[in-house]
């Protein structure tokens, strides 16, 4: 199985930061790699597909970048709505699997 | 607008079975490859299981292969999960999500808002 790897697990952060958040995967999964975002007591939403193509109608803050085993999520200005857990997942091979999430809160 | 509403969850004991559906509409159903995702209380995302359009070709992680069916009635606009000899870990809210490709590939596009099942003596 692909192990994906999140870090940090968590962060602290003010509006207006520039917040980026890491994923790796333990063999390449060429660009097959997702990004999700997810507020409490909610269901996940998808917000960048194929590791750097937004999803429509997710703001343009967000972006992603990489490939092969190395990933990034990039928040430009962080905003209040903003604060919420965030996974990455790859879906090159079955079993599909996720990172652990990271958490960003308000500093 | 894409709707996903998931039902059947529950409180049920180990060893038990319970049927989860999940109703579909805002798209057309019988194009699109169709997941299960679970997420176990305050713990991170698991796929469970993808079913391709036409129901053909099913996928399951290893955690329920043999235990859990995922099934589909494009006639309906309908999501199954069969869920059988349940264990106190499969525990969680499980979301059923629409794919965006025929087949096994691709992000979860689309989520429901999850039913819960509890499994618990």
């Amino acid at each position: 199985d692909i192990q994906m790897t999140q870090s940090p697990s968590s962060l602290s952060a003010s509006v207006g930061d520039r917040v980026t958040i890491t994923c790796r995967a333990s063999q390449s999964i060429s660009s097959h790699l997702n990004w999700y975002q997810q507020k409490p007591g909610k269901a996940p939403k998808l917000l960048i597909y194929a590791a750097s193509s937004l999803q429509s109608g997710v703001p343009s803050r967000f972006s992603g970048s990489g490939s092969g085993t190395d990933f990034t999520l990039t928040i430009s200005s962080l905003q209040p709505e903003d604060f919420a857990t965030y996974y990455c997942q790859q879906s090159y091979s079955p079993p599909l699997t996720f990172g652990g999430g990271t958490k960003v809160d308000i500093k | 607008e894409v709707q996903l509403l998931e039902s059947g969850g529950g409180l049920v004991q180990p060893g038990g079975s319970l049927r989860l559906s999940c109703t579909a509409s805002g798209f057309t159903f019988s194009s699109y490859a169709m997941s299960w995702v679970r997420q176990a209380p305050e713990k991170g995302l698991e796929w469970v299981s993808t079913i391709s359009s036409g129901g053909g070709s099913t996928y399951y992680a290893d955690s329920v292969k043999g235990r859990f069916t995922i099934s589909r009635d494009n006639s309906k606009n309908t999501l199954y999960l069969q869920m059988n000899s349940l264990r106190a870990e499969d525990t969680a809210i499980y979301n059923c999500v629409k794919r965006p490709y025929s087949t096994l590939s691709g992000p979860f596009e689309y989520w429901g808002q999850g039913t819960l099942v509890t499994v618990s003596s």
